[in-house]
Order: C-alpha cells, then sequence, then structure tokens
C-alpha cells in the first residue's frame, strides 16, 4: 500500500532558485495538507486543501504556493528559495471517520529540503 | 482557539521502565485527541486517538492515554519501554470540525523518547 507518497526524498537548492514538492495518496481521501517540520518547532501546517478545487493557507504560508491539481495530487511550490526555508516538509492526507469522528492524519515519508 | 503543550522536549527512561509523555491541551469545545509517533527518517503514524467514549484508550504497541477533562491532560503511558520505542511523539488536539468544515489539528512541539538499555 503507497498510502501518501512525496518526492523528491532530498533536495539541495540555492538561494532564489524554484522549486515544486509533489504529493499524491491513494486513499481516496477529500483532505490534503502540507506541513514543515524544524527542530523545537513540531509541525507547522503551511497550507491545506479540504477537498479538491479549494485551498487555504495555514499558520506558516509566505513563501509558498500550492495546487491541488485534482483529488489525488497536492503540490507545494516554493518560488524563490530562502535559507529560512530549509526544512523538512510532510505532505499529508485524511478523510471524515463517518463512525466515530476524529479524521486520522497519513503522513508521506518527508522531503529533507536544503537552501544555501 | 486550540493548543497544545507537550511538557519535556525530552524524555530518558531506562529498558523495562515506565514511560510517562505529557500532553494538556486548551479547547473550547471537547475536543478530539491523537498521539502520533514519528520514527528516524520517517513520516507520522497514529498511536491512538480520543474522539468520544471511554477515556482511556488503547493504542498499537502497548502504549494508552486517558483523556481527563478536569485537567484538560491526555498523557501517554507505556508499563514497560522497549528500545523500539526510541522515538518523537506528538500529541494532537482537533475542534470537532462544522458540518462539511475542515479538519484542522493543532500539533504539540513533540516529546523526544530516549531510551537507556
Amino acid at each position: 500500500n503507497a498510502g501518501v507518497t512525496q518526492t523528491p526524498k532530498f533536495q539541495v537548492l540555492k538561494t532564489g532558485q524554484s522549486m515544486t514538492l509533489q504529493c499524491a495518496q491513494d486513499m481516496n481521501h477529500n483532505s490534503m495538507y502540507w506541513y514543515r517540520q524544524d527542530p523545537g518547532m513540531g509541525l507547522r501546517l503551511i497550507y491545506y486543501s479540504a477537498s479538491e478545487g479549494t485551498t487555504d493557507k495555514g499558520e506558516v504560508p509566505n513563501g509558498y504556493n500550492v495546487s491541488r491539481l485534482n483529488k489525488r495530487e497536492f503540490s507545494l511550490r516554493l518560488e524563490s528559495a530562502a535559507p529560512s526555508q530549509t526544512s523538512v516538509y510532510f505532505c499529508a492526507s485524511s478523510d471524515r471517520d463517518t463512525t466515530r469522528g476524529g479524521n486520522t492524519i497519513y503522513f508521506g515519508e518527508g522531503s529533507w529540503l536544503t537552501v544555501v | 482557539a486550540q493548543s497544545v503543550t507537550q511538557l519535556g522536549s525530552h524524555v530518558s527512561v531506562s529498558e523495562g521502565a515506565l514511560v510517562l509523555l505529557r500532553c494538556n491541551y486548551s479547547s473550547s469545545v471537547p475536543p478530539y485527541l491523537f498521539w502520533y509517533v514519528q520514527y528516524p527518517n520517517q513520516g507520522l503514524q497514529l498511536l491512538l486517538k480520543y474522539t468520544t467514549g471511554a477515556t482511556l484508550v488503547k493504542g498499537i504497541n502497548g502504549f494508552e492515554a486517558e483523556f481527563k477533562k478536569s485537567e484538560t491532560s491526555f498523557h501517554l503511558t507505556k508499563p514497560s519501554a522497549h528500545m523500539s520505542d526510541a522515538a518523537e511523539y506528538f500529541c494532537a488536539v482537533s475542534d470537532p470540525p462544522h458540518r462539511g468544515g475542515s479538519y484542522i489539528p493543532t500539533f504539540g512541539r513533540g516529546t523526544s523518547l530516549i531510551v537507556h538499555p
């Protein structure tokens, strides 16, 4: 079972370069998320998409853009990378638990991005 | 607004000892509560969750957590630590979404569990 797949796993960028992190899920989930993880900061939400065709800002959206390409795919773009964007990025997905509520979030394995 | 506080960025125990990871939350309504575990170089995976019903929740790998509304706590415990339990643990809280609304959990900063032989 693939679950949530994100690429690339590792990337080094120079300041000012752009790149796109790709994410796809095969669980037919409606909601998808992008988080960044930094030491001592836990996970912070960058953007999310509650359903196909909608996107909303999270806690730390500055410097990022997203595209919900279809129900499966949700990409994160850095238009002009900065050293402050050096982080581990996680894509995730979830859907409503109609039996008990409290959606479980399923995470990808992470993308390590370094901006020099 | 909801928030999560995990007391202690690092917890160190000996193999076989009790594991106790603390989580306190603030929420304006009875929340959904979660513990996730992250093993080195991996994504997070669900350990257990509380939504409604029994306040003592059992999860995978022998972990359990108890929802205490009066203390606004959801501490994670395991009677006997194994070396394989060494990982980062995250507590998360979510207010129940409005009908058809988005589900956006808030995560704590994480607690690193270190297990000594």
